[in-house]
Parts: structure tokens; C-alpha cells; sequence
């Protein structure tokens, strides 16, 4: 069963512009929520996890469970912010099952 | 610390052929995970072990797929005979036992073409 959705495959924004990646989760209990990112040939890594509530280079994720989101925010976009972002749920067992990915591309 | 080790990089084979991956994880991480990225999705869990046991191998088509990590450090990903579908890129990602939930480590990835 898909547990994340990202209805965005590319999103392209202009440099200081407002980022919102979206991503919308089907679970019923109380989800394990994360964004992983992976710049242009690095590797895949976690960028923000839900529960910590942390602001990491700028991006914050609040969880709406009324809405089942998970969205990731930035006021102001850097070039740099250019990668793939994946919006990750996470099971038992440690296991992690991740969104299909959306590609930012920031505009200079 | 050194990260997460694979190899190769890349591999071309005909379908039909065999191809083995390799994992070396982080020192100390005891969970080891497989997963298959396609081009365009995510990444997908094909099999997760704990030490030299397997959680999870619900996703790995086990009539050509096959995964060992005997003494609980490398791993190694078969598949045997492969298919055009299988073309991908083969991800490893390992996961300190103190570490926080989610935060798992990945390699760079081997790339598989099946012609």
C-alpha cells in the first residue's frame, strides 16, 4: 500500500522565492514522518525528521494529521536547495517506505 | 567515519546473465538494508537483515533475488537470472542501533543495466 504520495514530480522556483514540497501520507495511527534528500551525485540522505521539529538549512515540515501532511517548507530558496526530495514514512522495525521523490530546481 | 562501501558502481549484463552486489556498512551498524531504485521512483526495500538475520524480505522476488550477510557485517545481493526490469540502481543503507529512528545511512549505489 502506497503510504506516501508526492504530487509532484518537478517543482522550479525562482531563486528567494517561497519552496513548498508536498507530500500526503495514509496511515491511520500516528505516523513516523521524514524528508531525505539527495543532491546532484551525493548520496541519499535524511535531511528532517517530524518529531524533532528542527529547521535544518532553512527547511521545516510541520505534521498536519487532520490534512494527513507532511509538507516541506522554505521562505527563501537558495540555488543550492537544487536536488531530489523524498518524503519518507517510517514502520516497525525500522523500516522506511519512500514517496516517489519531486526534483527542485531552483532558478537563479 | 568512513560511509557506507559498494561495489561496483556500475554493471551492464544480458538478461538472463547473473550479477552479485557488495555492502560493506558502517562499523558497528547492525541493520543492513537493501533497496532497488528504478528510474523515476523511490527507493524500494527489497530485504532488511538485523545482524546476520533477516527482518523483512516481503518485497525481494525470491525466484531470482537472494541476499546474505553471514557474519552479521558485508552483505552481498544476487540476482540470478536477471531481467530487463531489473535495471536499476541498488542502494545499501545501514543503521546504528543508537542511533534515532529514520536516520539510516546510504551508500553510493551500484547501477545495474540489463540488456
Amino acid at each position: 500500500a502506497q503510504r506516501v504520495t508526492q504530487p509532484e514530480k518537478l517543482l522550479s522556483v525562482f531563486k528567494g522565492a517561497p519552496v513548498e514540497l508536498k507530500c500526503n501520507y495514509s496511515y491511520s495511527g500516528s505516523p513516523e514522518l521524514f524528508w531525505y534528500v539527495q543532491y546532484s551525485r551525493q548520496r541519499l540522505q535524511l535531511l528532517l525528521r517530524h518529531i524533532s521539529r528542527e529547521s535544518i538549512k532553512g527547511f521545516t515540515a510541520d505534521l498536519n494529521k487532520g490534512e494527513t501532511s507532511f509538507h516541506l517548507k522554505k521562505p527563501f530558496a537558495q540555488e543550492e536547495d537544487s536536488a531530489m526530495y523524498y518524503c519518507v514514512f517510517g514502520a516497525g522495525s525500522y523500516q522506511l517506505t519512500f514517496g516517489k521523490g519531486t526534483k527542485l530546481s531552483v532558478i537563479p | 567515519e568512513a560511509g557506507v562501501a559498494q561495489s561496483p558502481r556500475y554493471k551492464i549484463i544480458e538478461k538472463r546473465q547473473s550479477v552479485a552486489f557488495w555492502c560493506n556498512p558502517i562499523s558497528g551498524h547492525a541493520t543492513l538494508y537493501w533497496y532497488q531504485q528504478i528510474l523515476g521512483q523511490g527507493p524500494k526495500l527489497l530485504i532488511q537483515f538485523q545482524n546476520n538475520g533477516v527482518v523483512d524480505d516481503s518485497q525481494l522476488p525470491k525466484d531470482r533475488f537472494s541476499a546474505e550477510r553471514l557474519k552479521g557485517v558485508d552483505s552481498t545481493l544476487k540476482i540470478q537470472p536477471a531481467k530487463l526490469e531489473d535495471s536499476a540502481v541498488y542502494l545499501c543503507a545501514s543503521r546504528h542501533p543508537g542511533h534515532p529512528t529514520g536516520e539510516l545511512f546510504f551508500g553510493e549505489g551500484s547501477r545495474l543495466t540489463v540488456l
